[in-house]
């Protein structure tokens, strides 16, 4: 139990079009869900949170409007990343927190990978 | 600001030996440490857990360790196999979890047959 999909895995798309990256809960709900971006050889850096029915809290230094994320139900949640450019190339990594059982617990998904030439 | 740090980059270690990976972090309020497994191209796997009310919680081959104190975590595997080799990452969070997490900077472990 407790999958976490991403769709799609990889992607390519030319400078300036927009792509958007979709996260489910397969099995459970989640309250929450959150997503992170990995740069080559790098950690995770969080990049925002997305609570259902409410507007994502981003962190410090990434843009909300290039970042577009919309949760609309308790098992999607969706980042758009509006006029991709080379420099947004990166490995995109969502989890999901479940509405029951233990709160603490975040399921990651398997990624995308986001190539913009 | 707050930082999840590892001390070693890599670690390689030869099939069969025993592995401990180490994590220093500096939020003195982190009370819920987690250990993931990312293989390449995937996302991280959840390995072990910890609460700030234990030093030590064992698991199938994992045991991770915590010491207050000095403010460090360790992951240690046992009997390591091919299957072991990934990057590892500890993170932590307050408010047993539900706060953000923070991630270190992650340990490349190479297991050497």
């Amino acid at each position: 139990g407790a999958v976490v999909s991403q769709h799609p895995s990889w992607v390519i798309c030319k400078s300036g079009t927009s792509v958007k990256i979709e996260c489910r809960s397969l099995d459970f709900q989640a309250t929450t869900m959150f997503w992170y971006r990995q740069f080559p050889k790098q950690s995770l850096m969080l990049m925002a949170t997305s609570n259902e029915g409410s507007k994502a809290t981003y962190e410090q230094g990434v843009e909300k409007d290039k970042f577009l994320i919309n949760h609309a139900s308790l098992t999607l949640s969706t980042l758009t990343v509006t006029s991709a450019h080379p420099e947004d190339s990166s490995f995109y990594i969502c989890s999901a927190r479940p509405l029951a059982g233990a709160q603490e617990t975040q399921y990651f998904g398997p990624g995308t990978r986001l190539l913009v030439l | 600001g707050e930082s999840v740090g590892l001390h070693l980059p890599t670690l390689s270690v030869q099939e069969g030996d025993n592995s401990i990976i180490n994590c220093a972090y500096s939020n003195s309020a982190s009370d819920y440490f987690i250990w993931y497994k990312q293989e390449s191209g995937k996302g991280p796997q959840f390995i072990i857990d910890i609460r700030s009310n234990m030093d030590k919680r064992q698991g199938q081959r994992v045991t991770v360790l915590l010491n207050k104190t000095v403010k460090h975590l360790s992951l240690q595997i046992a009997a390591t196999q091919p299957g072991d080799s990934a990057v590892y990452f500890c993170a932590e969070t307050a408010n047993f979890g539900n706060e953000k997490l923070t991630f270190g900077t992650g340990t490349r472990l190479t297991i050497i047959p």
